[in-house]
């Protein structure tokens, strides 16, 4: 059975400040992406990473993918208040479009 | 873009009442389209994997006679919640992928509430 895990699970920061969120699993993958929801909202699409090494930018948001270690991070440079809200990395382990999904990750970014 | 439209946004229903729930990808054609749940602050749960003009597939622990669904074309899936029970007030979203991308494309998601 595939295990997505993503830590921290909740996460409280200062506006300016850098953190990290990581995203582990369980099995192999050439399919990671990251998810933002917002309350009561779907899902919006941040990143999609295809390939070991890769590593995609937006905002101030980074994301990298180590199939060899099975592991992504999403990076958060100089949070701002906007980028409160939760994040899901989630895996495509059968290329079939078909995902599992981490717990997600609670940022509230704060004054 | 592909767009993914889901319908409706929210239902109230009541205990034992059955609701449908459209997925349609908008400009693109999808003969595969998958169904998630996700309850309060938790994540999102593949229910099942609906195929166009096939049976769908759902996932472990997931009724498929309470879960009906159908994907009578290329362009819509039906999902229906038989006799409803508030235990299944959720958030369900639908996805479908989009062949020349690599990801699936999300819709709005429906607030189920059972009363």
């Amino acid at each position: 059975e595939l295990k997505v895990e993503q830590n921290p699970l909740f996460l409280s920061m200062q506006e300016g400040k850098n953190y990290t969120i990581y995203c582990n699993y369980s099995t192999t993958s050439d399919r990671l992406y990251w998810y933002r929801q917002d309350p009561g909202k779907s899902l919006e699409s941040l990143f999609v990473l295809l390939s070991n090494g890769a590593v995609k930018q937006e905002g101030r948001l980074m994301a990298s993918l180590d199939t060899k270690a099975r592991l992504s991070t999403l990076h958060i440079t100089a949070a701002v208040h906007d980028l409160s809200a939760t994040y899901f990395c989630a895996v495509d382990p059968s290329s079939g479009y078909a995902l599992n999904f981490g717990k997600g990750t609670s940022l509230l970014v704060t004054p | 873009g592909a767009v993914v439209s889901q319908h409706p946004s929210r239902v109230i229903c009541k205990s034992g009442t059955s609701v449908k729930i459209e997925c349609r990808s908008l400009d693109f054609q999808a003969t595969t389209m998958f169904w998630y749940r996700q309850f309060p602050k938790q994540s999102l749960m593949l229910m099942a994997t609906s195929n166009e003009g096939s049976k769908a597939t759902y996932e472990q622990g997931v009724e498929k006679d309470k879960f009906l669904i159908n994907h009578a074309s290329l362009t819509l899936s039906t999902l229906t919640v038989t006799s409803a029970h508030p235990e299944d007030s959720s958030f369900y979203i639908c996805s479908a992928p989009f062949r020349l991308n690599t990801e699936a494309f999300f819709g709005q998601g429906t607030r189920l509430t059972v009363v």
